[in-house]
């Protein structure tokens, strides 16, 4: 069965300096990619997506996402947090022969210091 | 820019009570979904729907829980009879394609709570 993980639980970074945040899947087949972000007492946001194609994908917010397949990782990245961005942040997984359920890893709570 | 809509926001019920949580899809979206999240646990999908039936379902969505599209416009999911560990957030999302996993929009999730 699929699964993701996200390795980091929680993460506190210093407004103005980069972020990563890592996500790795597990499954053979061809993945479709999702990051979603959730603010306080908020819903899921979809920040950015993966289908095919380049593997450095643009999203909201000033966030990007590099698909590696070697690695089965799917790690999202901020050149500069701000503050704004302090929430929890989700990676999710679909799977062409899996249908239309997404899987998702357990999720990174992103702190930021002024 | 539309979004999905659940209410409501949070439900308080007794045990062995049954809810009814609503949403609104977006208006062109063909394909629904229920997932829930337990406190402090991931995300877990419940259930997929398209064109009037349940297209998938996990292990979670049991005999105790059905979904429901009762007009043109709303997507209800019902827990028959609600035991402690259905306490949850229950999201509710709708997708414009099917056929394939594509973007799943979600709303801002109902907290169910039973006591």
């Amino acid at each position: 069965a699929q699964s993701v993980t996200q390795p980091d639980i929680h993460i506190t970074v210093s407004e103005g300096a980069s972020l990563e945040l890592r996500c790795n899947y597990s499954y053979g087949a061809t993945p479709y990619l999702f990051w979603y972000v959730q603010s306080p007492g908020q819903g899921l946001q979809l920040l950015l997506k993966y289908f095919s194609g380049d593997t450095l994908v643009q999203g909201i917010k000033g966030f990007e996402a590099e698909f590696k397949r070697s690695q089965s990782s799917f790690n999202l990245r901020k050149p500069s947090v701000h503050w704004s961005d302090a929430a929890e942040y989700f990676c999710a997984v679909g799977f062409n022969n899996a249908g239309n359920m997404l899987t998702f890893g357990g999720g990174t709570r992103l702190m930021v210091k002024p | 820019e539309p979004e999905v809509t659940q209410t409501p926001s949070h439900q308080v019920t007794q045990m062995g009570q049954e809810v009814i949580l609503r949403c609104v899809p977006i208006s062109n979206h063909l394909y629904f979904y229920w997932y829930r999240q337990i406190l402090g646990q991931k995300v877990e999908f419940l259930v997929s729907f398209y064109n009037n039936e349940i297209s998938e379902k996990s292990e979670i969505f049991d005999d105790q829980f059905s979904v429901e599209r009762p007009d043109g416009s709303n997507f209800t999911l019902k827990i028959r009879s609600t035991k402690l560990e259905d306490s949850a957030m229950y999201f509710c999302a709708s997708s414009e394609v099917r056929g394939q996993v594509y973007e799943q929009y979600f709303g801002p999730g109902t907290r169910l709570t039973v006591t």
